[in-house]
């Protein structure tokens, strides 16, 4: 089975842009969340999404927002960037039956910000 | 943002030594995690734990969660050098809905002198 996949893996913009990443889960997750990590912050929880709703929201400005689709693929947009949202940001899957779940991992887009 | 206090923030072994490490909170969760990270990619799950004491090992790795709820540790016996990485603690919280949400340890980097 594929594990979870971002698009793109890089990425560089400039102050006051916008920008949206991708992510695919396993196939089968339902539920997809974000996170953001930095050096100093460390992994830090940004959104959740369950059957196209945010479930979960962490304590991000309203720059940062996302969406999922009905195949479970899930988009996060950042508008007008700033300097300090330079930062790995991950995408994570589980199955969410429920019962014992898991948050599987892909491997980040890495966003920095001129 | 919250964190778990992982400690220890940095370990140099030598190959073959085990290798401790420890997450704390104030808070209980329902599920602790156990992640590895290496460089450019992101976090690969090692251990899930779910119930309050449960001692699980998967090849050389073992890890408890602790029976407060508050707490978990990870064991690596005889380290080797593909050990080397990143190693983080998550807790799970599961809200209202459902709503997940991993809170996560500032990482212990594990680096092995052959």
């Amino acid at each position: 089975k594929a594990g979870v996949t971002q698009t793109p893996r890089y990425l560089i913009k400039t102050r006051g842009q916008q920008v949206t990443l991708s992510c695919s889960p396993i196939s089968g997750h339902r539920s997809v969340s974000w996170y953001q990590q930095t050096p100093g912050q460390g992994l830090q929880f940004l959104f959740e999404y369950f059957s196209e709703t945010q479930r979960n929201k962490g304590n991000f400005p309203g720059r940062f927002s996302g969406r999922q689709f009905s195949n479970s693929r899930s988009e996060m947009n950042v508008s007008t960037l700033e300097l300090g949202d330079s930062a790995l940001y991950l995408c994570a899957s589980s199955l969410d039956t429920g019962g014992k779940e898991t948050q599987y991992f892909g491997p980040g887009t890495r966003l920095l910000v001129l | 943002g919250q964190q778990l206090n992982q400690s220890p923030q940095s370990m140099f072994i030598q190959e073959g030594e085990d290798v401790s490490m420890n997450c704390t909170s104030s808070s209980i969760f329902n599920t602790w995690l156990w992640y590895k990270q290496e460089p450019g990619e992101g976090p690969v799950l090692l251990i899930a734990l779910y119930k309050a004491g449960e001692l699980t090992s998967n090849g050389r790795l073992t890890a408890q969660f602790g029976i407060t709820r508050k707490d978990s540790f990870l064991n690596i016996s005889a380290s080797i050098p593909s050990d080397v990485g990143i190693y983080f603690c998550a807790g799970q919280l599961r809200g209202i809905q459902g709503a997940q949400k991993l809170v996560f340890g500032q990482g212990t980097r594990l680096t092995i002198n052959p």
